[in-house]
């Protein structure tokens, strides 16, 4: 059981560019979460998905698109890359919602831009 | 919408010393709580949650939290702190709305040999 992978570790963007950043989760998890983690800010969620077809903003989704194609997969779309937008990104699965269910988590991708 | 506060964005303690990591919760709804821990270079991991079966909460590692009502918190201790407890402790409350998690800023636990 490989849980949770993110591709890639580390990237870095030149303002303008953008990019996809890859999840997936071998656990048949039914809901995933992308979250963004700034220094002392904690984690704030980006987008969330109940299940293949279905996603969700979250709290800070703006500059950022999501699609659930498949129950294993979750991508990070990032179209036009902004300073504001280097941080490390946390994507997590779990079996279901997570308001009382263990969430979890990649090693992350620390990205920054440029 | 519900929010959770960590007191201390830093904490240090001995090797053998009490570790006590404090967060502070609002909801207007019973809520369920949850500690994680973010080792170096790592994502977080769950060390144990309320979910309002018991007020006081065993995980992992040897840490317990009491889920305190009246005071709104859920306070984080382990009673001998080792150098292997050094992480980034976030504590999370449930986000009814969105079905996920809010989180907090996170303490840092440096542990002094």
């Amino acid at each position: 059981n490989a849980g949770v992978t993110q591709t890639p570790k580390f990237r870095i963007l030149k303002i303008g560019q953008s990019m996809t950043l890859q999840c997936a989760q071998d656990m048949n998890h039914n809901y995933m979460y992308w979250y963004r983690q700034d220094p002392g800010m904690g984690l704030k969620l980006i987008y969330y998905s109940v299940g293949a077809g279905i996603t969700d903003k979250g709290e800070v989704p703006n500059g950022y698109n999501v699609s659930r194609s498949t129950t294993e997969d979750f991508p990070l779309r990032l179209e036009l890359a902004a300073p504001s937008q280097t941080s490390v990104y946390f994507c997590a699965s779990s079996y279901s919602w997570a308001n009382y269910n263990e969430q979890f988590f990649g090693p992350g991708t620390r990205l920054t831009v440029l | 919408a519900q929010s959770v506060t960590q007191l201390g964005s830093h904490v240090s303690v001995s090797e053998g010393a009490l570790v006590l990591l404090r967060c502070n919760y609002s909801s207007s709804v019973p809520p369920y709580l949850f500690w994680y821990v973010q080792y170096p270079n790592q994502g977080l991991q769950l060390l144990l949650k309320y979910t309002s079966a018991a007020t006081l909460v065993k995980g992992i590692n040897g840490f317990e939290a009491e889920f305190k009502k009246s005071e709104t918190s859920f306070h984080l201790t382990k009673p001998s702190a080792h150098m292997s407890d050094a992480a980034e402790y976030f504590c999370a409350v449930s986000d009814t709305g969105r079905r996920a998690l809010t989180f907090g800023s996170g303490t840092r636990l440096q542990v002094q040999p």
